[in-house]
């Protein structure tokens, strides 16, 4: 089984602000990579796939990189609407998800 | 509209069985792979299975493997979860959800409580 590892746990940042999310996977997954953002009260919805490509109507202030081990999710200027619980996923083997950031104001 | 409608909630004594069902709209359901997770209160999302399109094949997380069966009817656009011998730690937000081929999930269901409770 694949591991996914999220940091940090739990992210406080302002409107306007950028963060970088970070997972990290137990064996390398190449760039089979997914983000989901989950908004309280909501199902998860996907953000970005193949690392570093924006899921239909995502804004572009959203982007993804990394390969193998090593991912990151950085949002620029932050929105209200942002403010949510971030999941990593890899489906190179099976599925596995990270334990979740959540993004708090 | 692109839609994944999930049954209600449901309550099931430990040991016990239970069936969820998941009805597809706005796509040609046939053509894709579906999946369930779950999310326990307050945690994260668990993979737990995966059939094909056409329903030949199917995998499933070792936590639920031998428990819980997969299997969808392409006629009717639904895709069903069956949970055999109940715990208390299934108790959790289920989640019927598409996949593009056997990669990424797309589309997610609005989510159905399993309580399991005597």
């Amino acid at each position: 089984e694949i591991v996914m590892t999220q940091s940090p746990a739990t992210l406080s940042a302002s409107p306007g602000e950028s963060v970088t999310l970070s997972c990290r996977a137990s064996q390398s997954v190449n760039n089979n990579l997914a983000w989901y953002q989950q908004r309280p009260g909501q199902a998860p919805s996907l953000l970005m796939y193949g690392t570093f490509t924006r899921a239909t109507g995502v804004p572009a202030r959203f982007s993804g990189s990394g390969y193998g081990t090593e991912f990151t999710l950085t949002i620029a200027s932050l929105q209200s609407e942002d403010f949510a619980v971030y999941y990593c996923q890899q489906y190179k083997r099976r599925y596995s998800f990270g334990q979740g950031t959540k993004l708090e104001i | 509209e692109l839609q994944l409608v999930q049954s209600g909630g449901l309550l099931g004594p430990p040991g016990g069985s239970l069936r969820l069902s998941c009805v597809a709209s706005g796509f040609t359901f046939g053509s894709y792979e579906m999946n369930w997770v779950r999310q326990a209160p307050g945690q994260g999302l668990e993979w737990l299975a995966y059939i094909s399109s056409g329903g030949a094949d199917t995998k499933y997380a070792d936590s639920v493997d031998g428990r819980f069966t997969i299997s969808r009817d392409n006629a009717e656009n639904a895709v069903f979860l069956q949970l055999n011998r109940l715990r208390p730690e299934d108790t959790a937000l289920y989640y019927c959800v598409r996949s593009y081929y056997t990669e990424y999930f797309d589309q997610w269901g609005q989510g159905a409580l399993v309580t399991v409770s005597s």
